[in-house]
């Protein structure tokens, strides 16, 4: 475990489910941030928080609502999904990038939770 | 916005011999970060290792060593003595200094062959 926990590691909704996923970091990081992975493609930025306030937002459809209560969780709402919608969602924490510190770059990544959208 | 691209789809090594995988980047910008990670099966993304720009030395940590050409925008990933856990997805990314958004290529997986 790298400190960023991801839950489920596995779900499988309807298109007309409404479904959350969790991320929590123990790394003192204040940044967190939303990533979809699917098959052959690069990793897609979907949302970044910092110190607690949404920065990125990028094109992003209104069927994936993120919440971020605290700079420690972040969480992913789902509702009305697609089938295309079915990918590797990862979740990633770091120091903001206004830190200068050594690791302020560097994402720490969960492992991941699959999501299938029948 | 800045773009990544992993041309190598997939990769294959004899253990113990050494692999180059390949990254190009597309920027604007004069300082920046470069990142390799590694996905293995299990599917958690690590880092690898990790360049600044505005350093002309080449990162390398153990086994791996990057070959940084700023002016190409290139940034090369080496794995020497190839063992057989270094087989997963490598990725390389691009993040500015400015922001917090981190791009990302789309992959190259690395095959270690006993």
């Amino acid at each position: 475990e790298t400190g960023v926990t991801q839950t489920p590691r596995h779900l499988v909704m309807g298109m007309t489910n409404k479904k959350s996923l969790k991320c929590e970091q123990h790394l003192g990081h204040n940044a967190m941030y939303w990533y979809k992975q699917s098959a052959k493609k690069p990793l897609e930025l979907m949302f970044v928080y910092s110190l607690e306030e949404r920065v990125e937002n990028n094109s992003v459809p209104s069927r994936f609502s993120p919440e971020c209560p605290n700079s420690s969780h972040l969480f992913l709402h789902l509702h009305t999904l697609q089938p295309e919608d079915s990918a590797l969602y990862l979740c990633a924490s770091s120091q903001d990038s206004a830190s200068h510190s050594s690791g302020a770059n560097v994402l720490t990544f969960g492992a991941g939770s699959r999501l299938t959208v029948l | 916005a800045q773009t990544v691209t992993q041309s190598q789809p997939e990769m294959s090594v004899q253990e113990a011999e050494t692999v180059t995988l390949s990254c190009t980047y597309d920027t604007s910008e004069s300082d920046y970060y470069l990142f390799w990670y590694k996905q293995p099966p299990s599917r958690q993304m690590i880092l690898v290792i990790r360049q600044e720009a505005y350093k002309q030395q080449n990162a390398t940590e153990n086994r791996f060593s990057v070959n940084f050409q700023k002016a190409a925008k290139s940034f090369s990933l080496k794995i020497s003595d190839s063992q057989l856990g270094d087989a997963a997805m490598y990725f390389c990314a691009y993040r500015s200094l400015y922001n917090n958004d981190m791009r990302f290529g789309a992959g190259t997986r690395l095959t270690v062959k006993p």
